[in-house]
């Protein structure tokens, strides 16, 4: 039983593309999370939201807009797709923000290409 | 904010030896330290963690150190195994803040 899904697993698009990447968990958190790993393996936070509501926006470009309709889904819609995007993207959850001894759950992530 | 900085970026151990991963941060106020695994085509993984007011902590073959006044923290393999091939992140959590992972170390345990 998959604790935090991910979905497309993989997504080969042309620049210019719009495009989606869907995340499901169905552990009660209350956080969920979008990462990046870029191709040396770096893991780079991009958001965070607490029950629906966006707490954590680090630097990201505007083509990148995260949605959650609930606690249990956070999705990540990509607009005008560059080359520069293509990335593994990982979707994680917690059941607090940050609290001593909380553990991230992660997906087991979107491998984008753009071409 | 926040900045981890972890070393090796590549290991490679034979079958049986020992492992050594570091990693410095730069937030005195950081209080919990996490390493998490990563296996090939699939999301990082706790492995162990460590928080501030403990200098050790163990779990089977794998161990964490943890140097407040220093402000860097290692994770321990011994005995490796083949199975222990993977990439290793360490990472901060500050209480309330985000979980900020270092570079991360691709350990390579040859039979």
């Amino acid at each position: 039983d998959t604790a935090v899904s991910q979905t497309p697993k993989y997504l080969v698009t042309q620049m210019g593309n719009d495009k989606s990447i869907k995340c499901e968990q169905n552990l009660g958190h209350d956080t969920m999370y979008w990462y990046k790993q870029d191709s040396k393996k770096f893991l780079k936070i991009m958001f965070s939201y607490n029950n629906k509501e966006l707490i954590i926006n680090e630097t990201v470009p505007n083509r990148f807009s995260p949605k959650s309709p609930d606690k249990a889904h956070l999705n990540l819609h990509i607009n005008s797709l560059e080359l520069g995007d293509s990335a593994v993207y990982f979707c994680a959850s917690s059941s607090v923000q940050g609290a001593l001894g909380t553990e991230a759950f992660f997906g087991q992530g979107t491998r984008l290409t753009v071409v | 904010g926040e900045n981890v900085e972890q070393h090796p970026s590549t290991l490679s151990v034979q079958e049986g030896d020992s492992a050594v991963i570091k990693c410095t941060y730069s937030d005195s106020a950081s209080n919990y330290f996490p390493w998490y695994k990563q296996e090939l085509g699939k999301g990082p993984q706790l492995i162990i963690d460590i928080r501030s007011n403990v200098g050790e902590k163990k779990d089977q073959r794998i161990a964490v150190t943890l140097n407040k006044t220093a402000k860097h923290f290692s994770l321990h393999i011994t005995e490796t195994q083949p199975e222990d091939s993977a990439v290793y992140f360490c990472a901060v959590w500050p209480l309330g803040g985000k979980l900020i992972f270092g570079q991360g170390t691709e350990l390579s345990v040859k039979p």
